[in-house]
């Protein structure tokens, strides 16, 4: 099983508004990825867990804030988004059992973010 | 730099058609992996396949092959007989393991579009 869920599918929110992504895998994977997908681009890594710490934080801005409540959880909570932050949010997974960064990333199926 | 390079934007064919896309990667690394990602419209990323460095082996899986060739730094992809349901997005991608950042670098994408 190589499933990786996502809630919500689509998600509307005011600029003003404060609202969470949420994702989740069960195949004992240790390392979480944070992707943001503009139209026609490839993804962008936003931020990496490996071990429920945060590994890597692609100088992302605050309002986007990630959070790994346990190995198995991913969040990405967003406040005083704007427009341009509009896109598809993906969430990934690997195994990096050992730490290593080079595991096969599996990816859920994204959350469609507008922000009016 | 960019580091993986897929020169074609969009090709269309005709169901049943052959296509091949290109995929060309460069990198400083002895020890990396290449891997295609498929994106249908729905917007999920799809594993196809990964590939480590030290082997050059073609592989074939139904209706998808790949031929990997250092010589040339390219990873192409072809899928035989086409479907319409192979419509989509491919993405080639590198990761390379002394970076260890967890990192995939993605080429731009290939939009195919098969018509029946």
């Amino acid at each position: 099983d190589t499933e990786v869920t996502q809630t919500p599918k689509h998600l509307v929110m005011g600029m003003t508004n404060k609202k969470s992504l949420k994702c989740e895998q069960h195949m004992g994977h240790r390392a979480m990825y944070w992707y943001k997908q503009k139209a026609k681009k490839p993804p962008e890594l936003m931020f990496v867990y490996s071990y429920e710490k945060l590994s890597i934080n692609e100088s992302v801005p605050s309002r986007f804030s990630p959070e790994c409540p346990n190995s198995s959880l991913l969040n990405l909570h967003l406040h005083a988004l704007q427009p341009e932050d509009s896109a598809l949010y993906l969430c990934a997974s690997s195994q990096s059992h050992a730490g290593t960064s080079t595991d096969t990333q599996y990816f859920g199926p994204g959350t469609r973010l507008t922000v009016l | 730099a960019q580091k993986v390079t897929q020169a074609q934007t969009e090709i269309s064919v005709v169901e049943k058609e052959d296509v091949t896309l290109d995929c060309v990667y460069e990198t400083r690394d002895t020890t990396y992996y290449l891997f295609w990602y498929k994106q249908p419209p729905s917007g999920e990323l799809v594993f196809l396949i990964r590939r480590n460095s030290f082997d050059e082996q073609n592989e074939i899986s139904g209706r998808y092959s790949w031929n990997f060739q250092k010589s040339t730094s390219s990873f192409n992809f072809t899928i035989t007989a086409s479907q319409v349901v192979d419509s989509a997005v491919y993405f080639c991608a590198l990761s390379e393991a002394h970076s260890n950042d967890y990192k995939l670098s993605f080429g731009a994408g290939t939009t195919v579009t098969v018509r029946a």
